[in-house]
């Protein structure tokens, strides 16, 4: 069935590095893919999206490259900040009616 | 513009007994989704609504686990006998139609079974 699979947490930076959370999902169809990000105690946030091969999703100084030849969908941050410190999931698109698929998760925390 | 609003935010129940949770979705959203979210792991779809009606509850637990949704506004999720397993973030999601659009998340209720 549909799956996305990220890579594992924790991620531990320092502030102003940079930043890679990798992604790979199922090839069934053409999905839309994204990012959504929960800070804590906090709900889910969409972070950025991609809806067709190619595309560039970005918010934030987050960005995330639609790379259906490698079913990938890579979150890069150049220079990262202690306040992007939270949990980051990966998801696509499944089915008609378009339920989320979700990855299991990267933590990332970033330090001063 | 008012967001996804769940309550109650936390709840601690001994296995074998009930507890419901309440999502009241943006208003004007036609889907509404409830996911369950373990610890260390994505949310997981546990049902979907399309207005009033079902479109998937294929992951569902159904001896346990059921779901209404009002005249296509609010809806409770319920459990009943809960399980250790049950424990987790119960997340409430609505979006202006199932296709296409963004799901906008509610809090999440964090429910622990003893």
């Amino acid at each position: 069935g549909d799956s996305v699979t990220q890579m594992e947490g924790p991620v531990t930076l320092s502030e102003e590095a940079f930043l890679t959370i990798n992604c790979t999902y199922t090839a069934t169809g053409y999905p839309s893919l994204f990012w959504y990000v929960q800070y804590p105690g906090e709900g889910l946030q969409l972070l950025l999206k991609a809806t067709k091969a190619d595309d560039k999703g970005s918010n934030k100084g987050f960005e995330a490259t639609y790379r259906k030849e490698t079913t990938s969908f890579h979150l890069e941050k150049g220079s990262v900040q202690v306040s992007d410190s939270a949990v980051y999931f990966c998801a696509r698109f499944s089915g008609g009616y378009n339920k989320l698929i979700f990855g299991a998760g990267t933590r990332l925390a970033v330090h001063p | 513009e008012a967001g996804v609003a769940q309550s109650p935010r936390y709840k601690i129940i001994e296995k074998r007994q009930s507890v419901a949770f309440w999502c009241n979705p943006i208003s004007g959203h036609a889907t509404l989704y409830w996911y369950q979210q373990i610890l260390g792991q994505g949310p997981k779809l546990l049902i979907q609504f399309q207005n009033n009606g079902v479109v998937d509850d294929s992951q569902l637990p159904k001896d346990r686990f059921s779901a209404e949704r009002l005249k296509g506004v609010d809806s409770t999720l319920k459990i009943q006998p809960a399980k250790l397993e049950d424990s987790a973030v119960y997340l409430c999601a609505s979006s202006f139609s199932g296709r296409t659009n963004e799901q906008f998340f509610g809090p999440g209720t964090r429910l622990t079974v003893l």
